[in-house]
């Protein structure tokens, strides 16, 4: 059964640029989180997406905007890149109703040149 | 504003010890506290998951306890070893749809 699938894996961009990150849930899973990790400090929440709306957002700009897919998949788009961007990019994927908690992935390492 | 903090920030110990993670929260209306384990620059792996209606979860050599009225948990990491290395992050769901997290404690066990 595969669990949360993040890509890609690493990524280094330019001041400026636009990215684009990937995140398939896990089977069964319906609600995709986005969460940003700074070196050295806990995972900050950026949105929520549950039928393919955005339900609730942390507080980034709107340079951070997201989308999710029929199949409960998501992308997380960044523009304007800055060099504060640099981070790990989780996300998390729960069952919507569910209280049995979050599955993450990997994440996407970012690093902002 | 629902706020997390993991108490200590930074932790090392030798191997065979038993050691305490604390993590207090400030709005005790929470649905679930789940305890997460961190490796460098990997993602998050779940431990340890406590509805706000039960007292302690356990698997294997780890324990973790919920007082939701005065906001703490603890988890409990029995006979430590090398391998427990890394970074233990307790995060809170309140409803809605976000679960904040605290900033961590590192664990080191030396060999």
């Amino acid at each position: 059964d595969a669990g949360v699938t993040q890509s890609p894996t690493h990524l280094i961009k330019t001041r400026g640029q636009q990215v684009t990150l990937r995140c398939s849930p896990k089977s069964g899973h319906d609600t995709v989180s986005w969460y940003q990790q700074a070196l050295g400090q806990g995972p900050q929440f950026i949105f929520q997406y549950y039928e393919e709306e955005e339900r609730q957002r942390g507080n980034f700009p709107d340079r951070f905007s997201g989308h999710q897919f029929p199949n409960y998949s998501s992308e997380l788009n960044v523009n304007a890149l800055l060099l504060g961007d640099s981070a790990l990019y989780l996300c998390a994927s729960s069952a919507r109703g569910s209280n049995y908690g979050y599955t993450f992935g990997s994440g996407t390492r970012l690093t902002v040149v | 504003k629902q706020e997390v903090t993991q108490i200590p920030a930074a932790l090392s110990v030798p191997e065979g010890e038993n050691l305490v993670l604390n993590c207090s929260f400030t709005d005790s209306a929470i649905y679930n506290l789940q305890w997460f384990r961190q490796d460098p620059g990997k993602g998050l792996t779940s431990l340890l998951l406590i509805q706000s209606s039960q007292r302690e979860q356990t698997s294997g050599r780890l324990n973790a306890s919920l007082d939701k009225s005065s906001g703490r948990s603890t988890l409990y990491i029995a006979a430590s070893q090398p391998g427990d290395s890394a970074t233990y992050l307790c995060a809170v769901y309140t409803g809605g749809f976000k679960t904040i997290f605290g900033a961590g404690t590192r664990l080191f066990v030396k060999a």
